[in-house]
């Protein structure tokens, strides 16, 4: 099982430019999430979804859209990057809701903008 | 909303001697609280969990304990061996939704030889 995959691991941005990370995951979960990682300040919400055509903002949204056409993927894009969405990115699946089972992680996408 | 504390930030021990990582939770309404271990360059890794109707929880070498009253929960793990530097999260639930997940700033734990 490949579990959650994500792509690219690295990728550097202009100031303004727009990208899509992608995500994928083969354990038929339901929840999917995005995460940023930032240096000394642990892991937080950017967006989640329960299921196909549901999403929902979790902490820090702006800047973010995602969206969930399958059970299998969970795009996240990135419009207008700017400087303060450089950071590490994860996505994470459960097969229940992530306060009560086991979130499985990608190994996450370190993306830059410059 | 939950706020989660841990500390220390970085915690240093010799090969073979015990690492306590301590956490603190806001909302007395959490009732579901993970540890995750990082490796460089990969995705955490749940390593153990507990829920509020148990005190404490072990697993080999690795054991969480549980304080309703105090608000706070606490990661041990003895004998510690090269493998166990990482970065460890503590997270706590709210009791809510999908969301409902709330991690602390990790430690970053070193095992000296």
């Amino acid at each position: 099982n490949a579990g959650v995959t994500q792509t690219p691991k690295f990728r550097i941005l202009k100031i303004g430019q727009s990208m899509t990370l992608q995500c994928a995951q083969d354990m038929n979960h339901n929840y999917m999430y995005w995460y940023r990682q930032d240096p000394g300040m642990g892991l937080k919400l950017i967006y989640y979804s329960v299921g196909a055509g549901i999403t929902d903002k979790g902490e820090v949204p702006n800047g973010y859209n995602v969206s969930r056409s399958t059970t299998e993927d969970f795009p996240l894009r990135l419009e207008l990057a700017a400087p303060s969405q450089t950071s590490v990115y994860f996505c994470a699946s459960s097969l229940t809701s992530g306060n009560t089972g086991e979130l499985f992680f990608g190994e996450g996408s370190r993306l830059t903008v410059l | 909303g939950e706020n989660v504390e841990q500390h220390p930030s970085t915690l240093s021990v010799q090969e073979g001697d015990s690492a306590v990582i301590k956490c603190t939770y806001s909302d007395s309404a959490s009732n579901y609280f993970p540890w995750y271990k990082q490796e460089l360059g990969k995705g955490p890794q749940l390593i153990i969990d507990i829920r509020s109707n148990v005190g404490e929880k072990k697993d080999q070498r690795i054991a969480v304990t549980l304080n309703k009253t105090a608000k706070h929960f606490s990661l041990h793990i003895t004998e510690t061996q090269p493998e166990d530097s990482a970065v460890y999260f503590c997270a706590a639930d709210s009791g809510g939704g999908a969301d409902g997940l709330t991690f602390g700033k990790g430690t970053h734990l070193i095992i000296q030889p």
